[in-house]
């Protein structure tokens, strides 16, 4: 089965570059997602990487993908107070489900 | 605008007393999905259906009930709430399951006393 995990807390300075890890167990996942929550609002796919990548880059987000590892990282270069809010890491298989880990709630601080 | 809405957004109500919270989306998706979201646990999955009159249990679908009657509305029925339900409800949607992007609606919160 699935299990996905990431630490739940982060605290930033604006303008430094945050982290946020996650692990997952299945290795047969096809599709995995980051996804933000903004406080009162529901969650937004902010990027996904495919299983055969090892790297995606979108702007000022960068995503790794160890599959050996199973570890799976977002990286927000130059955060902002605006980039405050949870942080989902999710995968999928060949089902149709989605599972998702605890979230991280980034902090940015001036 | 595209768009998934819930309703209500707030609901307070007491044990056994049903309840259906409407989830619909405006895009034409054949895929809708159900969570709750609860501290430290994340989203769980509680009911998801790949296209009309076609329904499956997610990981949590104990104590609920969906219908999928038309392809633009996916409602969660509570038929005897417990507090244990108390939590933040999410539907959410995608073109095709969920190798493609979700799109959530705003939330539900529940309190049941």
């Amino acid at each position: 089965g699935e299990d996905v995990e990431q630490s739940l807390f982060l605290s930033v300075r604006e303008g430094d570059s945050s982290v946020i890890n996650c692990t997952y167990t299945d290795s047969s996942s096809t599709y995995l997602y980051w996804y933000k929550q903004e406080p009162g609002a529901g969650l937004q796919l902010l990027t996904y990487i495919f299983s055969n990548m090892d790297m995606k880059q979108d702007q000022r987000l960068t995503v790794l993908l160890n599959k050996k590892d199973k570890h799976l990282s977002l990286r927000i270069a130059d955060t902002q107070t605006g980039d405050s809010a949870i942080y989902f890491c999710a995968e999928t298989t060949n089902d149709y489900k989605l599972s998702f880990g605890a979230g991280t709630t980034v902090t940015v601080r001036a | 605008e595209a768009q998934v809405t819930q309703n209500p957004r707030y609901l307070i109500t007491v044990t056994g007393k049903k309840l259906t919270v409407t989830c619909s989306q405006n895009m034409n998706h054949e895929y809708m999905s159900w969570y709750r979201q609860d501290p430290g646990l994340g989203l769980r999955q509680i009911y998801y259906s790949m296209n009309v009159e076609v329904t499956d249990k997610g990981d949590v679908p104990e104590g609920y009930k969906v219908s999928r009657k038309e392809k633009r509305n996916f409602p969660l029925i509570l038929e005897s709430p417990s507090p244990n339900q108390t939590s933040l409800y999410f539907c959410a949607s995608s073109f095709q399951g969920p190798h493609s992007p979700l799109h959530f609606g705003n939330g539900t919160r529940l309190t049941v006393t």
